[in-house]
């Protein structure tokens, strides 16, 4: 079955205590992408890689890095979590949809990582 | 600069009734994809519809359809013969440029109504 996995679902920890979410996905897709969710403000962009080896960020990087060091995996990681990245997270690939009007390639959710910083 | 705008926090519906959920955006790109989704309270993000710049035609998905109005750049969801299942907060969300970043509107919670 073709999905993306996000680990752990559910996560409490405590201010300062790095953490990885880890991703992957078994479609053999190019592009992955990290969001959060807050209420009131949709799904904002974190960190998305095109390719192996190639990350960049997003609208809202800060306190975040990734690592793409295999096309299946991007995690996550907060290196010292603070309260204020208390969220739900979303872990996304697709296919590279290339240039032009070809954007019909929706991403794949994974089915999200809520995290509660303490 | 707001990208995405969804003006409409709630909405309600009645069952059976068709619903329209707005979406506008913004962009200089010509070409871009405009993508609607459905968040359930499980929490997951179902893909509902997708339209390109350059369609001709508005989508169509079953019980979705996107009216499309590409001068006044809006994008909007009309569910037809809303079903109980159909109650979720629901994204418009954008596509566009050579990174093709993904931006999201800040969502509509739509309840239908027995």
């Amino acid at each position: 079955e073709a999905q993306v996995t996000q680990n752990p679902r559910y996560l409490i920890t405590v201010t300062g205590k790095k953490l990885t979410v880890t991703c992957s996905q078994n479609m053999n897709h190019e592009y992955m992408s990290w969001y959060r969710q807050d209420p009131g403000l949709g799904l904002r962009q974190i960190y998305y890689s095109m390719n192996v080896e190639v990350t960049d960020k997003g609208d809202v990087p800060e306190g975040y890095k990734v690592s793409r060091k295999e096309k299946r995996n991007f995690p996550l990681i907060l290196e010292s979590p603070s309260p204020n990245q208390t969220s739900l997270y979303f872990c996304a690939s697709s296919s590279h949809p290339g240039r032009g009007y070809e954007y019909q390639e929706t991403q794949y959710f994974g089915p999200g990582t809520r995290l509660l910083v303490l | 600069a707001q990208k995405i705008t969804q003006t409409q926090p709630g909405m309600f519906v009645q069952e059976k009734e068709a619903v329209t959920l707005d979406c506008t955006y913004d962009t200089s790109d010509p070409s871009y994809g405009l993508f609607w989704y459905k968040q359930p309270s499980s929490g997951e993000m179902i893909f509902l519809i997708y339209q390109g710049s350059y369609d001709q035609q508005n989508a169509t998905e079953g019980r979705y359809s996107l009216n499309f109005q590409k001068a006044r750049k809006s994008a909007n969801l009309v569910i037809s013969a809303s079903q109980l299942g159909d109650s979720a907060m629901y994204f418009c969300a954008m596509r566009e440029g050579p990174n093709n970043d993904m931006r999201f509107g800040a969502g509509t919670r739509l309840t239908v109504k027995p």
